[in-house]
C-alpha cells in the first residue's frame, strides 16, 4: 500500500515557501524524499530514519513524525529549480514503495 | 562513477513485437529495480534483484514480462508481445543496502512507445 501526497499539484511564485505531506497508513520505519524534473530520472534528496529527524538540503529540508507515521517536505524562498514532481517513498519489508508524486510549479 | 546506463532511451515498436530493455547499474550496488511510469499510474515497481536473484516480481502486470540479471553488472527486462498499453517510461534503479541506507539511484529512462 503506497503512502498518500498531499497536495497532489502546488503553483508558487519564486520566493515563496511550500510544504508537502506524505502521509501512510501503515508504520514508517524511515522516508525518502525524491525529485523528479520533467523528461528527467528521480533523483535522491534525502532519508529521514528516525522519528523526529530533520534534515535539510540547501533550503529544501524535511521532518519525520514516527507516530503520526507522516513526513513533510519544507521548501523555503523557492527556486524555478524547484520544479518538478516530488516523490516520498518507504520500505515495506524488503520491498520499496513510491507515493503518488506532488507536482510542485514555480513561477517567475 | 557513469551511474546506472539503460538503452535504448527511446523505442518504438509495433504491437505483437518483442522488446528488450537493458540495465547496467552502478558497480557494487547489490539491489536492482525495474519501474514503469505513467501519468494515469505514477511510479510501479515491476520488479527487483538482490544478488542477482529475483525477490519481488508481484508488481510484473502479467506474463508478457519478464525480467533476468544473470550477472552483477546487466539486467533485462523484456515484453513479448507487446501492447500499446505497455506505452510507458521504464526505469531501472540500483542501490547498496549496506548499512541504513538504501538510496535508489535511477538511470535515464527508456521512453516506450507500442504502436
Amino acid at each position: 500500500q503506497q503512502p498518500v501526497q498531499s497536495p497532489q499539484a502546488v503553483i508558487l511564485r519564486e520566493g515563496e515557501d511550500a510544504v508537502i505531506n506524505c502521509s501512510s497508513s501503515k508504520a514508517l520505519y524511515s522516508v525518502h524524499w525524491y525529485r523528479q524534473k520533467h523528461g528527467e530520472a528521480p533523483v535522491f534528496l534525502m532519508i529521514l530514519l528516525k522519528g523526529g529527524e530533520q534534515k535539510g538540503h540547501e533550503k529544501i529540508s524535511a521532518s519525520f513524525n514516527e507516530k503520526k507515521q507522516q513526513s513533510s517536505l519544507y521548501l523555503t524562498a523557492s527556486q524555478l529549480s524547484y520544479s518538478g514532481t516530488y516523490f516520498c517513498g518507504t520500505r515495506r519489508g524488503q520491498n520499496f514503495v513510491f507515493g503518488p508524486g506532488t507536482r510542485l510549479s514555480v513561477l517567475p | 562513477d557513469a551511474g546506472v546506463i539503460q538503452s535504448p532511451r527511446h523505442e518504438v515498436t509495433e504491437m505483437g513485437q518483442e522488446v528488450t530493455l537493458r540495465c547496467k547499474p552502478i558497480s557494487g550496488h547489490d539491489y536492482l529495480f525495474w519501474y514503469r511510469q505513467t501519468m494515469m499510474r505514477g511510479l510501479e515497481l515491476l520488479i527487483y534483484f538482490n544478488n542477482n536473484v529475483p525477490i519481488d516480481d508481484s508488481g510484473m502486470p502479467e506474463d508478457r514480462f519478464s525480467a533476468k540479471m544473470p550477472n552483477a553488472s546487466f539486467s533485462t527486462l523484456k515484453i513479448q508481445p507487446s501492447e500499446p498499453r505497455d506505452s510507458a517510461v521504464y526505469f531501472c534503479a540500483s542501490s547498496y543496502r549496506g548499512g541504513s541506507s538504501d538510496t535508489q539511484y535511477f538511470g535515464p529512462g527508456t521512453r516506450l512507445t507500442v504502436l
